[in-house]
């Protein structure tokens, strides 16, 4: 069964703008991924944050976890062409022998 | 490093055909698990190894069977392909654990006739 649900499920931004995602969650979990896809590609490992962490950075990413609301925020700041992908949340369960749980993705679309 | 490898990268089978998907990986990781990614659907697990000879179900492992013989191999077998399984197959691996950074492959674009 799908945990991670992302939220807004297509985006569509000129580029320069700021991009924002979210991801909802359902159990207790151990960390939270975040996840981006090129077209016709594998996934790439974007971030992790552990479940007693609130926020953080890597480069142009923010992301935010706010476990007693079950969710999670990708900001994209300055975004580019290159940044169209699809990106998705997963939730390593802890209900569920730790096992990760894929949300469904966001897909961005940056406008040149 | 090659990081994880995945052949073929295409194929076409009729129903009721069998073939294995091939995934390795040269990172010396002891997690690996194949995926398939259906359109407008997340990542759904099918099995996973969590070690050499070591090899468990995920959530649709229904038609498909594993093995891990060796740490950096890891096939997938379809065992008479549906068209049900028309799908995008992903093999990751992580060094230690599911709850780890997982590294993906290029995936395989399975079609079933």
């Amino acid at each position: 069964s799908q945990q991670g649900e992302e939220d807004p499920q297509a985006l569509s931004i000129q580029e320069g703008e700021n991009a924002t995602m979210n991801c909802s969650y359902k159990t207790s979990i151990n960390n939270l991924q975040w996840y981006r896809q090129n077209s016709g590609r594998g996934l790439v490992h974007l971030i992790l944050i552990r479940s007693n962490e609130r926020e953080k950075h890597s480069g142009r990413l923010r992301v935010t976890l706010d476990t007693s609301k079950k969710s999670s925020s990708l900001l994209i700041t300055a975004s580019r062409a290159a940044d169209t992908a699809s990106y998705f949340c997963a939730t390593v369960d802890m209900d569920s022998n730790y096992q990760l749980i894929w949300g469904a993705g966001t897909k961005l679309i940056i406008k040149p | 490093n090659a990081g994880v490898t995945q052949t073929p990268k295409f194929q076409v089978l009729k129903t009721g055909q069998s073939m294995t998907l091939q995934c390795a990986q040269d990172m010396n990781h002891e997690y690996m698990s194949w995926y398939r990614q259906d359109p407008g659907m997340g990542l759904r697990l099918i099995h996973y190894s969590v070690g050499a000879g070591i090899t468990d179900q995920g959530e649709v492992p229904n038609g498909y069977n594993v093995s891990r013989s060796t740490t950096e191999d890891f096939p997938l077998r379809l065992l008479s392909a549906a068209p049900s399984q028309t799908s995008v197959y992903f093999c990751a691996s992580s060094a230690k654990a599911e709850a780890d950074t997982q590294y993906f492959g290029p995936g395989t674009r399975l079609t079933v006739l």
